[in-house]
């Protein structure tokens, strides 16, 4: 059973420039959530993704943006990005969308805004 | 508005010995609750998680305490290992916002050999 996956692992961009990062769900999850953990900070919800549609999004400004595959897998698009997105950005997939469920989380992308 | 907060950025203990996490929370919409715990360069695993029909539940060496009148939660390691040694964090779910997850701050937690 392969676990959630994520791509790349660091990242560095210029201000205003856009990112997307990759998340690959972990066998049998239908459901991925996005978490941004800023430094010395607990991971805070950006958004969440279920059956292709957007079910539930934290306090983000419109340009995060994600899409969820057929395959289950998703990505992550930041536009215009300003030096306060640099962070630990982690998916989490689980299989339903009840928090008692459970997640399971990749590793990561290390995003750094220069 | 931080409504999942772990007032302890770091704590040291001696192996062998009991590590207790501590966690306070705002919001009464709560109803389950979970430890994840983080290794660098890694993703938070799940630890225990607790529902608020219950005050207690045991896992091994680990052990979550839920006092719903005080909006308090704690997480107790017996006996402590060098490899507890990691970034503990306290997560809060409410069954109104389906699986999304509010996290504390997080505390590191080091076990002296």
């Amino acid at each position: 059973e392969t676990g959630v996956t994520q791509s790349p692992t660091h990242l560095i961009k210029t201000r205003g420039q856009q990112v997307t990062l990759r998340c690959s769900s972990q066998s049998g999850h239908n459901t991925v959530s996005w978490y941004q953990q800023a430094l010395g900070q607990g991971p805070q919800f950006i958004f969440q993704y279920y059956r292709e549609e957007e079910n539930g999004r934290g306090n983000f400004p419109p340009r995060f943006s994600g899409l969820q595959f057929p395959n289950y897998s998703s990505e992550l698009n930041v536009n215009a990005l300003e030096l306060d997105d640099s962070a630990l950005y982690l998916c989490a997939s689980s299989f339903g969308t009840g928090g008692y469920y459970g997640y399971t989380f990749g590793s990561g992308t290390r995003l750094t805004v220069v | 508005d931080q409504q999942v907060k772990q007032n302890s950025p770091s704590l040291s203990v001696q192996e062998g010995r009991i590590s207790i996490l501590n966690c306070d929370y705002t919001n009464s919409m709560f109803d389950y609750f979970l430890w994840y715990k983080k290794y660098p360069a890694e993703g938070p695993t799940f630890l225990i998680s607790i529902s608020s029909i219950k005050d207690k539940n045991e896992d091994g060496r680990f052990t979550v305490f839920l006092n719903k009148s005080a909006k308090h939660l704690s997480l107790h390691i017996v006996p402590s290992q060098p490899g507890d040694s990691a970034v503990y964090f306290c997560a809060a779910s409410a069954r109104t916002s389906g699986s999304r997850l509010t996290f504390g701050e997080g505390t590191q937690l080091t076990v002296n050999p």
